[in-house]
């Protein structure tokens, strides 16, 4: 697609049940990034993926935070067991290769608020 | 880890004044890139900067790279309502090239 796809754009979840975000990145990008940004704060690094490699999951803040990348593209994160703090406008973007200096291409976001 | 402050946090201006925020490293950088983010939107890339004491235009703003290469400025002249939104810088982070950015300024443009 022209840009970085995500769904859902909005949701409302009751606490202690589970989400999963989803990604579409542009097409070709190898590297894939999610981040969290709560209201009115800075980007907040989750996770990475390039190519084939193993995940970067140095930012996921617990084990209730995971995410896969299904044939090198498509990305879901998947948020267990939601707790308040949770919310927050959760951001995909993609690049080129992932290398030093690459510029990202961010999505609209999914704002998740927990109830 | 990497630790990079962004100053200042909010910033109010008439229109037409000029704006600046600065971002500093804890560290010597390879390069550092800077984004917006309107209000409700998300964040899209402005520029590069990658050698020492750069410096590079568009339109009415200016971005440097210091010659030690650990703090960067972004000038904004003459704003416009247009330029309203947060700032941000983002740094290179270790090992996996993910991106560090700054808490961000947000720049509000009084009309």
């Amino acid at each position: 697609g022209a840009g970085v796809s995500q769904s859902p754009s909005n949701k409302v979840t009751e606490k202690g049940k589970d989400v999963e975000l989803r990604c579409d990145p542009i097409s070709g990008h190898t590297a894939l990034y999610w981040y969290r940004q709560s209201l009115g704060q800075g980007l907040e690094f989750l996770i990475y993926f390039q190519g084939n490699s193993a995940p970067d999951k140095s930012g996921l803040p617990s084990d209730r935070f995971s995410a896969e990348r299904t044939g090198g593209s498509v990305s879901t994160l998947t948020i267990q067991r939601t707790q308040q703090e949770d919310s927050a406008v959760y951001l995909c973007a993609s690049s080129r290769t992932g290398g030093e200096g690459n510029t990202i291409y961010f999505g609209e976001g999914s704002w998740l608020t927990v109830v | 880890g990497q630790q990079v402050m962004q100053i200042p946090q909010y910033q109010h201006v008439q229109e037409g004044e000029d704006f600046t925020t600065y971002c500093n490293s804890s560290t010597t950088l390879s390069n550092i890139q800077w984004y917006k983010q309107r209000p409700g939107g998300h964040p899209v890339f402005l520029i590069q900067l990658v050698k020492s004491g750069e410096v590079k235009k568009q339109k009415r703003l200016t971005f440097q790279f210091g010659e030690a290469k650990k703090n960067s400025s972004l000038h904004i002249t003459a704003t416009q309502t247009t330029d309203v939104g947060t700032y941000f810088c983002a740094l290179p982070g270790a090992g996996s090239y993910q991106l560090t950015f700054g808490k961000g300024t947000k720049l509000s443009v009084i009309p």
